[in-house]
C-alpha cells in the first residue's frame, strides 16, 4: 500500500524568506506525487506534479518541489514567501491501479507572518 | 466557470437520518471520487466512479453509497447518519485520459455534521 508522511504539522516563515513544506513517501512503483493546497473553507487546488522528467518540478504561484528518488521525499519550495501563501498544504501520490485515487498526507499548515 | 459544485454547503443531521449529497461538474471529466477530510488524516476516499453507470469502493465506504446515473454527477448517500460521519466531503472529478487525467479539481466542500 502507498502512504505519504508530512512530518510537521504547521511551518511558520516571514515574509520574503524561503520556505520548505516536507514530504516523504512510500510507493510500490513509480510515484505519481502532487502538492494540493487549501484555503480556509475551500476545496484543494492544484499545485504542481510529478510524474516522470526533471527532478525540480515548477507550479502555481511561484511554487516548485523536488523529487528525490533515493530519499523518497517531495518537498515543496517557494524562493521568497508572501503572507497570501499562508494555507493549508497536501502532498499527494497517486495510486497505479485504473481507479487513479489519490493518497493525501495529514496536510502542513504554512503561516507567514509579514 | 463553475468547475466542480457541491450541494449543499453545510448540514446538520439526527443520528439515522438519511441524505444526499449531490456533486457537479462542468468539464466532461470520466473519473469522479468522493473524499472525507478529518482534522489531522487527510483526505481519504470513500467510493468513486471511473465512468457513467459505475461505481467503486475506496478506503472507508461503510455507511454510504454513491450513484453516477449522468456523466456530469455524482451522489452520495448517508443511508442512516452516525456521529462518526461528521466530516468535511469533498467531490473531485478528473480527466480519463489525456495529458491532464492526472489533475484532479476539487468542490468547496460539504461540512455535515451529526448529532
Amino acid at each position: 500500500a502507498q502512504s505519504v508522511a508530512q512530518p510537521e504539522d504547521q511551518v511558520n516563515v516571514a515574509e520574503g524568506n524561503p520556505l520548505t513544506v516536507k514530504c516523504t513517501y512510500s510507493v510500490s512503483g513509480n510515484p505519481y506525487l502532487f502538492w494540493y493546497v487549501q484555503y480556509p473553507n475551500r476545496g484543494l487546488q492544484f499545485l504542481l506534479k510529478y510524474i516522470t522528467g526533471d527532478n525540480l518540478v515548477k507550479g502555481s504561484y511561484g511554487f516548485e518541489a523536488e523529487f528525490n528518488k533515493s530519499q523518497t521525499s517531495f518537498h515543496l519550495k517557494k524562493p521568497s514567501a508572501l503572507v497570501s501563501d499562508s494555507a493549508l498544504y497536501f502532498c499527494a501520490v497517486r495510486d497505479d491501479t485504473g481507479r487513479r485515487a489519490l493518497t493525501f498526507g495529514s496536510g502542513t499548515r504554512l503561516q507567514v507572518q509579514p | 466557470n463553475a468547475g466542480v459544485t457541491q450541494t449543499p454547503k453545510f448540514r446538520v443531521l439526527k443520528t439515522g437520518q438519511s441524505m444526499t449529497l449531490l456533486c457537479a461538474q462542468d468539464m466532461n471529466h470520466e473519473y469522479m471520487y468522493w473524499y472525507r477530510q478529518d482534522p489531522g488524516m487527510g483526505l481519504r476516499l470513500i467510493h468513486y466512479s471511473v465512468g457513467e453507470g459505475t461505481t467503486a469502493k475506496g478506503e472507508v465506504p461503510d455507511g454510504y453509497n454513491v450513484s453516477r446515473l449522468k456523466k456530469q454527477n455524482f451522489l452520495l448517500g448517508l443511508e442512516s447518519a452516525a456521529p462518526s460521519q461528521t466530516s468535511v466531503y469533498f467531490c473531485a472529478s478528473s480527466y480519463g485520459q489525456g495529458k491532464a487525467k492526472n489533475i484532479q479539481y476539487f468542490g468547496a466542500g460539504t461540512r455535515l455534521s451529526v448529532l
